[in-house]
């Protein structure tokens, strides 16, 4: 199947600054990628979903100056969470798809813990 | 908006006999995907089965099935001959087949434990 990876999978970081997380499609094109955010023992939320060479769509209640989702090149999507704060603490997870279609799969990749101090 | 519900925060099955994962869901549309997904202490999203609503024969992968019933809006997950490697979180999960609506809509989850 195809494979999806995350970058880094884990990261401290303190207060006030700003952390990037990488989502690459490996052996795929992926002209869409989609972020969910997870906190302890509850379900994926989704924040938003990034199409290849366009703005990012954020869901409702997800601030966009906040996290922000570049989406450059068909195999890689950035999640820059920007001035973090220790509320910003939790499992972030990306997926990929090679079409918005709902009849394409979406894979997810293993998840990165970003923790703020 | 669709909304997915699973009522059973956790399940307990005993290693080799069966145990079933309910989920229900709510939506206008008649044309969607629904999915079971596993989410194992690693955190990785593993995709266990998927349904196409348009589909009247329930879909079966190996040792899991789902039982599906459109008009209820009901799609429960059957374990057979459950595995110490079953034990994870297990999500339920919606998506829409019309316009681009792509996104996943996922259940609060149902933490199975397998026990010896």
């Amino acid at each position: 199947g195809a494979v999806v990876s995350q970058h880094p999978s884990w990261v401290i970081c303190k207060s006030g600054t700003s952390v990037k997380i990488e989502c690459r499609s490996l052996d795929f094109q992926a002209t869409t990628m989609f972020w969910y955010r997870q906190f302890p023992k509850q379900s994926l939320m989704l924040m938003a979903t990034s199409n290849e060479g366009s703005k990012a769509t954020y869901e409702q209640g997800v601030e966009k100056d906040k996290f922000l989702i570049n989406h450059a090149s068909l195999t890689l999507s950035t999640l820059t969470v920007t001035s973090a704060h220790p509320e910003d603490s939790s499992f972030y997870i990306c997926s990929a798809t090679l079409s918005r279609a709902a009849s394409y799969e979406q894979y997810f990749g293993p998840g990165t813990r970003l923790t703020v101090t | 908006a669709q909304t997915v519900t699973q009522s059973q925060p956790e399940m307990s099955v005993q290693e080799a006999e069966t145990v079933t994962l309910s989920c229900t869901y709510d939506t206008s549309e008649s044309d969607y995907y629904l999915f079971w997904y596993k989410q194992p202490p690693s955190r990785q999203m593993i995709l266990v089965i998927r349904q196409e609503a348009y589909k009247q024969q329930n879909a079966t992968e190996n040792r899991f099935s789902v039982n599906f019933q459109k008009a209820a809006k009901s799609f429960s997950l059957k374990i057979s001959d459950s595995q110490l490697g079953d034990a994870a979180m297990y999500f339920c999960a919606y998506r829409s087949a019309s316009g681009t609506a792509s996104k996943l809509t996922f259940g609060t989850g149902t933490r199975l434990q397998v026990t010896l």
